[in-house]
């Protein structure tokens, strides 16, 4: 089983900011089965990036996927008051796993 | 659009089973291009993958390491649903699960997610 790992835990950041989130995996994994969800409280994951630079439908340009192998980045170029959440990476290589998560606060 | 609703009981026994079930809209549970999936989010497990089936031709199911043995999904054509049963549960179970789907590798829709509490 593949093992994503986010860094950091946490990023405190303010609005406009560039917010720059990290997922290392512990193998390689297929570019176009790398994917980033945001999530807020009480809410279900929804999905942002699919196969590692899609952005899903619906989901504004300021949201960017990059990276291959075992390293992989979501980018938030301006953050937006509604940006501020929890962001997981995903992957599939014969089953799905997630990463811990990042929490983008405000500062 | 697709949505999912999930339904089912929030409080469960241990060694109990836990059913829930996700009805469809906007999609067949037999569509030849998804696939439908429960997952499962706890403090202590993060998001856990549980398992999915799919149809193309006949039925397939798949199940993550962690609880195969004790998982079931099971599709229902006449009400376009999918459900999961877990059965011998303990307080570790206690989650919030989700169902979704796949067209691709990632997931696509949610369901909106239900609490469910095993009491030891």
């Amino acid at each position: 089983e593949i093992v994503l790992t986010q860094s950091p835990g946490t990023l405190s950041l303010s609005p406009g900011d560039r917010a720059t989130l990290s997922c290392r995996a512990s193998q390689s994994v297929s570019s176009g089965f790398l994917a980033w969800y945001q999530q807020k409280p009480g809410q279900a994951p929804r999905l942002l990036i699919y196969g590692r630079s899609s952005r899903a439908t619906g989901i504004p340009d300021r949201f960017s996927g990059s990276g291959s192998g075992t390293d992989f980045t979501l980018t938030i170029t301006r953050l937006e008051p509604e940006d501020f959440a929890v962001y997981y990476c995903q992957q599939y290589n014969n089953s799905w796993t997630f990463g811990q998560g990042t929490k983008v606060e405000i500062k | 659009q697709v949505e999912l609703q999930q339904s089912g009981p929030r409080l469960v026994k241990s060694s109990q089973t836990l059913s829930l079930t996700c009805a469809i809209f906007g999609d067949s549970v037999s569509s030849s291009d998804s696939a439908w999936h429960w997952i499962r989010q706890s403090p202590s497990r993060g998001l856990e993958w549980l398992g999915r089936t799919l149809y193309r031709s006949h039925w397939h199911y798949f199940y993550a390491e962690s609880v195969k043995g004790r998982i079931t999904i099971k599709p229902d054509t006449s009400r376009n649903q999918f459900s999961l049963l877990l059965n011998s549960v303990t307080p570790e179970d206690t989650a919030i699960y989700y169902c979704a789907r796949n067209l691709r590798p990632d997931f696509d829709f949610w369901g909106q997610g239900t609490l469910v509490t095993v009491s030891s």
